[in-house]
């Protein structure tokens, strides 16, 4: 079965600081992109960041960036200098390239932000 | 652009009543995905619809669930005979064209409960 998983349901960082969201997943394909949402008490889903599997490079948006381990099927986020506007939960997702059309998301983080 | 748009925000329907979410798509997209979010859960997929035909249903329960995506006009989820385990937040997303690279934009979903 094609899962992801979010280890933390939980996480908090002090105003300004650095935190990383960790996701891993399980797929038999090779071609895939991952994809990081926010989702404020808003319910806004917004995307925070993408990676395409063959990529090597990390992808980066900001104060955003990824840790892709393609091999350990692993995939974090990092928050820099953190934000209370960050506050919200993060999903992790992927999308398998060829076959079904559609994302597969892991149960969240819930982020708080402490001042 | 308005952008993904839902309504109602918010729906409230009695046991055995029917549920009539919709949907409109960005301009210029005529792709739109269907998710469930259980409360303190990620979003699953339900279906995938392009103008006026089902591509993906696998997601979607067989009995009391339905959707359409007529050619003029939103997109439609629409649960009979709700009950009590139908309450979650349904999100809409569009894309213009099948596949990841397009891009998904999600709506801000429609909160069912069921009393």
């Amino acid at each position: 079965a094609q899962t992801v998983t979010q280890s933390q349901p939980e996480m908090s960082v002090q105003e300004a600081e650095t935190v990383t969201l960790s996701c891993t997943y399980d797929t038999s394909e090779s071609d895939y992109y991952l994809f990081w949402y926010k989702q404020p008490p808003s319910r806004q889903m917004i995307l925070v960041i993408r990676q395409e599997a063959y990529k090597q490079q990390n992808a980066t948006e900001n104060r955003f960036s990824v840790n892709f381990q393609k091999a350990a099927k692993s995939f974090s986020l990092k928050i820099s200098d953190s934000q209370l506007g960050d506050a919200a939960m993060y999903f992790c997702a992927y999308y398998i390239i060829q076959g079904a059309q559609k994302l597969v998301f892991g149960q969240g983080t819930r982020l708080t932000i402490n001042p | 652009n308005a952008g993904v748009m839902q309504n109602p925000r918010h729906l409230v329907r009695r046991r055995g009543q029917e549920a009539r979410l919709r949907c409109s798509p960005m301009k210029g997209h005529s792709h739109v995905y269907w998710y469930r979010q259980l409360p303190e859960e990620g979003l699953k997929f339900m279906v995938y619809l392009q103008k006026e035909n089902i591509i993906d249903e696998s997601g979607m329960p067989k009995e009391r669930f339905s959707a359409e995506f007529p050619k003029e006009g939103p997109s439609i989820l629409r649960i009979q005979q709700v009950v009590r385990g139908d309450s979650a937040a349904y999100f809409c997303a569009s894309s213009s064209g099948q596949g990841a690279n397009y891009g998904y934009t999600f709506g801000s979903g429609t909160r069912l409960t069921v009393v």
